[in-house]
């Protein structure tokens, strides 16, 4: 069935280096992909979102990579600051059905 | 413009009893998703209302159900409580289609006791 799913379910990083975090997805129908960001509290904040006929899409600070061939996404964060520590989602669209499917979710943590 | 709003933050209830949690979508958005979140389970779709009729829905028991006014604001229902529905409730609008961004409020967390 659909699945998304995340390599790493914690990452620690030191301010200011760059973070990625990976994304596996099993459902080839998908053609859109998007980020979370859930801080605590909270309800998930989107980051940047990209469309299947893309491999690569920029935002402020984050890039986010798209590799159909292994069904796999990322996002990469740039300066990591301390206020980028939260969970990180991937979710796919696209199939049949139109929900949205979210991967279990990356803890990231950002150290001083 | 404000963001999706969802009434209450919280509520504790007991097992058998019902709930009923209330979204406000953001101005101008006519589709409302509604999400169920565990630490086991992470993010799961509930359904999705859009000009007041369920347009999918995921796979949850009958007692979750929901409806959407025509104003746009959504609610839903979880009746016979379980001490397994214990969940943060996200509701989530986009303005039409289920390929544009979904922009999601701060959700109700639910404590069944």
């Amino acid at each position: 069935g659909e699945s998304v799913g995340l390599h790493l379910p914690t990452l620690s990083v030191q301010e200011g280096d760059n973070s990625i975090i990976n994304c596996a997805y099993s459902n080839s129908a998908s053609d859109y992909f998007i980020w979370y960001k859930q801080e605590s509290g909270k309800g998930p904040q989107f980051i940047i979102d990209i469309r299947s006929n893309m491999d690569k899409r920029q935002g402020q600070r984050v890039t986010v990579l798209l590799n159909k061939t292994v069904k796999h996404l990322s996002l990469q964060i740039a300066a990591t600051q301390p206020g980028d520590s939260a969970v990180y989602f991937c979710a796919e669209r696209g199939g049949s059905n139109y929900k949205l499917t979210f991967g279990k979710g990356t803890l990231l943590t950002v150290n001083p | 413009k404000a963001g999706v709003t969802q009434t209450p933050r919280y509520l504790i209830k007991t097992r058998g009893q019902q709930v009923t949690l209330s979204c406000s979508p953001i101005s101008g958005h006519r589709s409302v998703s509604w999400y169920q979140q565990t630490p086991g389970q992470g993010l799961q779709f509930l359904f999705e209302y859009f000009s007041e009729t369920q347009r999918n829905k995921g796979n949850f028991p009958g007692r979750f159900s929901g409806r959407q006014f025509s104003n746009s604001r959504s609610e839903m229902n979880v009746s016979t409580l379980e001490l397994g529905d214990s969940a943060l409730y996200l509701c989530a609008s986009t303005f039409r289609t289920d390929r544009e961004t979904q922009y999601f409020g701060p959700g109700t967390r639910l404590l069944v006791l």
